[in-house]
């Protein structure tokens, strides 16, 4: 069991590129979260999804994109870089949303927009 | 509206005494909550979670934390610090207890354990 797994590790974009930020979960969970972190803050939930073809916005949702198109799978796409996108980005999962199920976290991803 | 507080944005301990991080929360709502932890450079792992069941809640390494809805705080405790546990520590709410679609986040405690 790999859990929720993320790729790639490390980036540096240069502004106005795009990116496809990877995640992946094989716990069959339904929900799954992406959430940004800035220096000396804490998560702020960027998009999320209850299952395959369903998401919504969450806190901070401008300039980024996600798509569901399976249950394993919940991408993260930059589409035009701009530095206050620089953040380290965490991928998560879980089962539920009922009391205590606990969402379940990648390893995340530092990107760096220069 | 909802709201957590982390009482201390850094904490320092020796070895072997005991550790306190606070955390004081708002919720309109019976919340649900949670401590995570992050080492340095790593992603983010649950410690405990409070669900509205016995409020002393005990969770991984040793760490333990007390829901008290008089005081709406949620503070986290351990005996004796290791080394290993200096790291991040986020107090983390879910207003409603029954969607932690939507969870807010602390700002963090970052724990030194000095030898």
């Amino acid at each position: 069991n790999a859990g929720v797994t993320q790729t790639p590790k490390f980036r540096i974009l240069k502004i106005g590129q795009s990116m496809t930020l990877q995640c992946a979960q094989d716990m069959n969970h339904n929900y799954m979260y992406w959430y940004r972190q800035d220096p000396g803050m804490g998560l702020k939930l960027i998009y999320y999804s209850v299952g395959a073809g369903i998401t919504d916005k969450g806190e901070v949702p401008n300039g980024y994109n996600v798509s569901r198109s399976t249950t394993e799978d919940f991408p993260l796409r930059l589409e035009l870089a701009a530095p206050s996108q620089t953040s380290v980005y965490f991928c998560a999962s879980s089962y539920g949303t009922s009391a205590g199920n606990e969402q379940f976290f990648g390893p995340g991803t530092r990107l760096t927009v220069l | 509206a909802q709201s957590v507080t982390q009482l201390d944005s850094h904490v320092s301990v020796s070895e072997g005494t005991p550790v306190l991080l606070r955390c004081n929360y708002s919720s309109s709502y019976s919340p649900s909550l949670f401590w995570y932890v992050q080492h340095p450079n790593k992603g983010l792992q649950l410690l405990l979670k409070y669900t509205s069941a016995a409020t002393l809640v005990k969770g991984i390494n040793g760490f333990e934390a007390e829901f008290k809805k008089s005081e709406t705080s949620f503070h986290l405790t351990k005996p004796s610090a290791h080394m290993s546990d200096a790291a991040e520590y986020f107090c983390v709410v879910s207003p409603n207890a029954g969607n932690n679609r939507k969870l807010i986040w602390g700002l963090g405690t970052s724990l030194a354990v000095n030898p």
